[in-house]
């Protein structure tokens, strides 16, 4: 398996432009996370799905970010419009569910600048 | 607030030398998990281990669980230039969700 694969690895934008954020969890896994990684507040869980529904996006800053989750081989995170203050690396991760000994599979990560 | 900080913050060893960390959390848990990051790169499942366990192995990482201190330490022998990474223990709290805590950066010197 090629496990979780998100894309870009790296994006550089404006203030003010959309970025969408990519991701594609390991086949057969049922639940699906996105994570903000920043030196000053460390991992932020963002908002998670379990069956393609959002169960949980109370991580998520503010109106300007929106997550879906159309089938359950893809995810998407948008900022629109983005500020300097999102510069982060963005990680998404799944597992087989959302049960209490599940262990996490972790992407690669986007890099996001905003300039 | 972040569940499980991990001390120290940072540790310098020399390779072949056993390397400790230790994290902490407020809450009762179900189980504590531990991840590696290597620089750049996503988060690694290393090891979990359940409240009713206090002691677990595997390879060359020994992780042990104090309910009663709340606390849990991540030991790793004979250490090697690759196990340079940030290790993050996480806890799942009583709403479900995965809490990371700070790390701690572990360099391996040759």
């Amino acid at each position: 398996d090629a496990g979780v694969i998100q894309s870009p690895r790296h994006e550089v934008t404006e203030m003010g432009q959309e970025v969408t954020l990519r991701c594609k969890p390991i086949s057969g896994h049922n639940s699906l996370f996105w994570y903000r990684q920043t030196m000053m507040r460390g991992l932020e869980l963002l908002i998670y799905f379990n069956n393609n529904v959002p169960i949980d996006d109370s991580g998520m800053p503010e109106d300007r970010f929106s997550a879906k989750m159309p089938n359950a081989s893809f995810s998407t995170l948008k900022i629109q419009p983005s500020e300097p203050r999102d510069s982060a690396v963005y990680f998404c991760a799944s597992s087989l569910a959302a049960r209490v000994n599940e262990k996490l599979f972790f992407g690669s990560g986007t890099q996001l600048s905003v300039l | 607030s972040q569940q499980g900080e991990e001390d120290p913050q940072a540790l310098s060893i020399q390779e072949g030398e056993n390397a400790t960390m230790n994290c902490s959390y407020k809450t009762s848990i179900n189980n504590l998990q531990w991840y590696r990051q290597n620089s750049g790169r996503g988060l690694v499942h290393l090891i979990l281990i359940r409240s009713n366990e206090r002691e677990k192995h595997s390879g060359r990482l020994r992780v042990t669980l104090d309910t009663s201190k709340k606390s849990s330490s991540l030991l790793i022998t004979a250490s090697r230039a690759a196990d340079t990474a940030s290790y993050f223990c996480v806890k799942r709290d009583s709403w479900g969700k995965l809490q990371f805590g700070a790390g701690t950066q572990v360099v391996v010197t040759p």
